[in-house]
């Protein structure tokens, strides 16, 4: 069965500080992984996707399949970097994705 | 570009009444949106798969008679809680996927806060 498990449910870090949020599925195919991020009062948003191989933000996450892994990375933590996380499985084929349960992430000025 | 709106924003209502929540794709076709449901401080839930044209997929658990999902057009899907109690309050959110976006990705709706008295 599909599982995305996000272990933290809060995390805080000063500025300037590296962030990592952790990600790990389950999933027997070839999945898609994504990150979304929901700041306060606004609605959730697509931050990026494995696929892309992109840095949104200065965010990077990087697919281990070996580790069943999809953390998210930032060298830099910024105030404005402080949101709700949540990352997200695809799976190939298929419409839905499955969210974990998602990381606050609190950035201490 | 990508923008889905959702209304209301913020619904109260009295027990027994059904509640109607629409969700648009304003630039875009979406063939197929999503239903979610979030408990405070909870993950989203997918409720259910709407796809235009045809009826809704619904995940296990979900009530279909209950949660009356209806895509008639390729930028509009609406969710009905019909005869709604207290235990339906939560928050409501769509999203949509169009056909000649990437594969896989979700634009969210703002969410629909419900709340039956």
């Amino acid at each position: 069965a599909q599982r995305v498990t996000q272990p933290e449910k809060l995390l805080s870090v000063f500025k300037g500080a590296p962030v990592e949020l952790k990600c790990n599925y389950s999933y027997s195919g070839s999945p898609e992984l994504f990150w979304y991020v929901q700041y306060s009062r606004q609605r959730l948003q697509l931050l990026l996707r494995h696929i892309s191989r992109e840095s949104i933000k200065g965010f990077t996450a990087d697919l281990n399949k070996g580790e069943t892994s999809f953390h998210l990375k930032k060298p830099f933590a910024q105030e404005e970097d402080s949101a709700m996380y949540y990352c997200a499985l695809g799976q190939a084929g298929a419409n839905n994705l499955f969210f974990g349960t998602g990381t606050r992430l609190t950035v201490i000025p | 570009g990508a923008v889905v709106s959702q209304h209301p924003s913020r619904v109260i209502c009295k027990s027994g009444t059904s509640v109607k929540i629409e969700c648009r794709s304003l630039d875009f076709q979406a063939t197929t949106m999503f239903w979610y449901r979030q408990f405070p401080k909870q993950s989203l839930m997918l409720m259910a798969t709407s796809n235009e044209g045809s009826k809704a997929t619904y995940e296990q658990g979900v009530e279909k008679d209950k949660f009356l999902i209806n895509h008639a057009s390729l930028t509009l899907s609406t969710l009905t809680v019909t005869s709604a109690h207290p235990e339906d309050s939560s928050f409501y959110i769509c999203s949509a996927r169009g056909p000649m976006l990437a594969k896989n990705i979700q634009y969210f709706g703002a969410g629909t806060r419900l709340s039956v008295l």
